[in-house]
């Protein structure tokens, strides 16, 4: 099956610094990649997604990009809030209902 | 705007005793799943629902669980004979088509003595 790896597990990062975080994946027939937080006790929500036919996509402060051959992705969240302070999860999908998570990494951005 | 909604928030069980857990996905969606998330651990697919059967599972859905939609709005899950490593929250979601943004309920956190 799908494994996705996510790094790095924890991140800590100044108010209006940038975040990076990365992930890979293992199955080559992946096509969809999208992105949640999910902040204490709360559910996961879709903050930004990515088609394989896509290399980059940007909303606002946040963008995602796709390298398939490497078959990695990255989300970048750029001027970082307070309110970015959640966990990030990645994840793929290689079949149109079946979505393999990372491990999530714990942001926090501190004022 | 439409949410997937799930009961209950909390259940409490003894080890060995059957559970059920309820969801209620969007009303327009065709594919329903459910996940397993273990306190501050990743949130691990358990089942997907499509077309009134499982469409797809991961390994850690054994024979002790099952899905069921039972009418046009409920899905459920059953854990027959639950075990201690069976606590998590089990988040429930919903997509309109695959390949395609999937919307969470609020999780019902199962606990199991």
């Amino acid at each position: 099956g799908e494994n996705v790896e996510q790094h790095p597990s924890t991140l800590s990062v100044q108010e209006g610094d940038s975040a990076v975080i990365k992930c890979t994946y293992s199955d080559s027939a992946s096509n969809y990649f999208p992105w949640y937080k999910q902040e204490l006790g709360k559910r996961p929500q879709l903050i930004i997604d990515i088609r394989s036919n896509v290399g980059e996509k940007k909303d606002q402060r946040i963008a995602v990009t796709l390298n398939k051959t490497a078959k990695h992705f990255s989300l970048h969240i750029t001027e970082t809030q307070p309110e970015d302070s959640a966990v990030y999860f990645c994840a793929a999908s290689r079949a149109p209902d079946d979505m393999r998570f990372g491990a999530g990494t714990r942001l926090t951005v501190k004022p | 705007e439409p949410e997937v909604t799930q009961t209950p928030s909390h259940q409490v069980t003894q080890m060995g005793q059957e559970v059920i857990l309820r969801c209620v996905p969007i009303s327009n969606h065709l594919y329903f799943y459910w996940y397993r998330q273990i306190l501050g651990q990743k949130v691990e697919f358990l089942v997907s629902f499509y077309n009134n059967e499982i469409s797809e599972k991961s390994e850690i859905f054994d024979d002790q669980f099952s899905v069921e939609r039972p009418d046009g709005s409920n899905f459920t899950l059953k854990i027959r004979s639950t075990k201690l490593e069976d606590s998590a929250m089990y988040f429930c979601a919903s997509s309109a088509q695959g390949y395609n943004e999937q919307f969470f309920g609020p999780g019902t956190r199962l606990t199991v003595l």
